[in-house]
């Protein structure tokens, strides 16, 4: 099946610094989407991406729908503390109203030191 | 608005057992999900209903696992009988209808 590399696997980084995640397909996606997860607690959407080269923004986050459509990216700038969590990347196959299952990547684990 | 709930939210059981989880959508929404996330894993999902129909259960265990949405909203995951590596968390999400998804805060259950 569909599998996502997403890297890197941990990031140990100070308070104010930026960050910069992605994730790789073997095979294309029509939708990109980011979520963070914290501890017991369930993912939640971050940022979607519909569309090939799209590059779309929510506060200090940015991520890109890669040309390919094999792969994006997630950056975050300015870390804060709260930006600690487990980052998801998802890829989706389906259209923005016809949808089909989530491929998740294994997650990149953010540690903010103050 | 109210979230996804799911209950319990911790499971203990040892294995061969038998064990539910529960599921309640956010209202108005016909698309529920349920997802296993191993320990370091991303989420998997296991199956899709639409209202209390299903949409794609390629990937659930059908020997073991099942699942059920009646009347099309609540829904039920069971898993007869548990085996070790079945110990993850277990998601529930659930969309207007395959937009966005909302998570619920997951069931972790441990099999021993």
């Amino acid at each position: 099946g569909q599998q996502l590399n997403q890297s890197p696997q941990s990031m140990f980084i100070q308070e104010g610094e930026d960050v910069s995640m992605n994730c790789t397909s073997s095979s294309i996606f029509n939708t990109w989407l980011w979520y963070k997860q914290d501890p017991g607690e369930g993912p939640v959407l971050l940022i979607a991406l519909y569309k090939a080269g799209e590059l779309t923004s929510n506060g200090r986050l940015t991520a890109q729908f890669g040309i390919t459509r094999k792969d994006s990216f997630l950056n975050i700038s300015a870390s804060i503390p709260s930006d600690v969590g487990i980052y998801f990347c998802a890829g989706q196959l389906g259209t923005r109203t016809s949808g089909s299952r989530l491929t998740f990547g294994e997650g990149t684990q953010l540690t903010v030191n103050p | 608005e109210a979230g996804v709930a799911q209950s319990p939210r911790y499971k203990i059981i040892e294995k061969r057992q038998s064990v539910a989880f529960w599921c309640n959508p956010i209202s108005g929404h016909a698309t529920l999900y349920w997802y296993q996330q191993i320990l370091g894993q991303g989420p998997k999902l296991l199956i899709q209903f639409q209202n209390n129909g299903v949409v794609d259960d390629s990937q659930l265990p059908k020997d073991r696992f099942s699942a059920e949405r009646l009347k099309g909203v609540d829904s039920t995951l069971k898993i007869q009988p548990a085996k070790l590596e079945d110990s993850a968390v277990y998601l529930c999400a659930s969309s207007y209808l395959v937009d966005t998804q909302y998570f619920g805060p997951g069931t972790r259950l441990t099999v021993l």
